[in-house]
């Protein structure tokens, strides 16, 4: 079982430049999103898809692109990246609806120089 | 804004003590989740409560809803070295579909 399939695990980037962070769920989740990890800080939430085409806001969007064209993909776009986006990036999938279960990819280590 | 406030932050202890973690809040929460992440990997679900005053088992877990629904605790009866790691909560809030997360408590279990 794939379930959240996240790449790559790990990244270094210069001030300035953008890559994709890419996500992928085989279990046919509606509801997908990309959280950000640092330490002391918990999960915080980046951007969030309830269907394909559909996306919103986080906790902490700027900085950040995301888009939603099959149930299957939500990858994550910085655009241009800057030393406070050094962090581990985590996507996610459930089912809609309170109490469901969240699985999370591996995490991406993104360190931008 | 809600937020939900995790203690302690940090946990040392040897194998084979109990321990106790807890998970804070003034909101009402429709569900309430703890997860376990290891080093270099994604949470893991462990339970989900939603009712008031529900304890849930997991082996040595135990896992205790607040009557109020505005808060939880996580107890672990001797403690192995497996049970190390980041102890996360989030809830469900009655109004917002987005999970609230806690910071999370580090757990080390020496042997």
């Amino acid at each position: 079982n794939a379930g959240v399939t996240q790449t790559p695990k790990f990244q270094v980037l210069k001030t300035g430049q953008s890559m994709t962070l890419q996500c992928a769920q085989d279990m046919n989740h509606e509801y997908m999103s990309w959280y950000r990890q640092d330490p002391g800080m918990g999960l915080r939430l980046i951007h969030y898809s309830v269907g394909a085409g559909i996306t919103d806001q986080g906790e902490v969007p700027n900085g950040y692109n995301v888009s939603r064209s099959t149930t299957e993909d939500f990858p994550l776009r910085l655009l241009s990246a800057a030393p406070s986006q050094t962090s581990v990036y985590f996507c996610a999938s459930s089912y809609q609806g309170a109490g469901n279960t969240i699985y999370f990819g591996e995490g991406s280590w993104l360190t931008v120089v | 804004t809600q937020l939900l406030e995790q203690s302690p932050q940090f946990l040392s202890i040897q194998e084979g003590e109990n321990l106790t973690v807890y998970c804070n809040s003034s909101s009402v929460f429709s569900s309430l989740q703890w997860y376990r992440q290891e080093p270099g990997e994604g949470p893991v679900l462990l339970v989900t409560v939603v009712t008031g005053g529900e304890v849930k088992k997991l082996k040595r877990l135990t896992f205790q809803f607040g009557d109020a629904r505005k808060d939880s605790s996580l107890h672990i009866t001797a403690a192995q070295p497996g049970d190390t790691g980041l102890y996360l909560c989030a809830g469900h809030s009655d109004s917002n579909y987005q999970l609230i997360w806690g910071a999370g408590t580090k757990l080390i279990i020496k042997p």
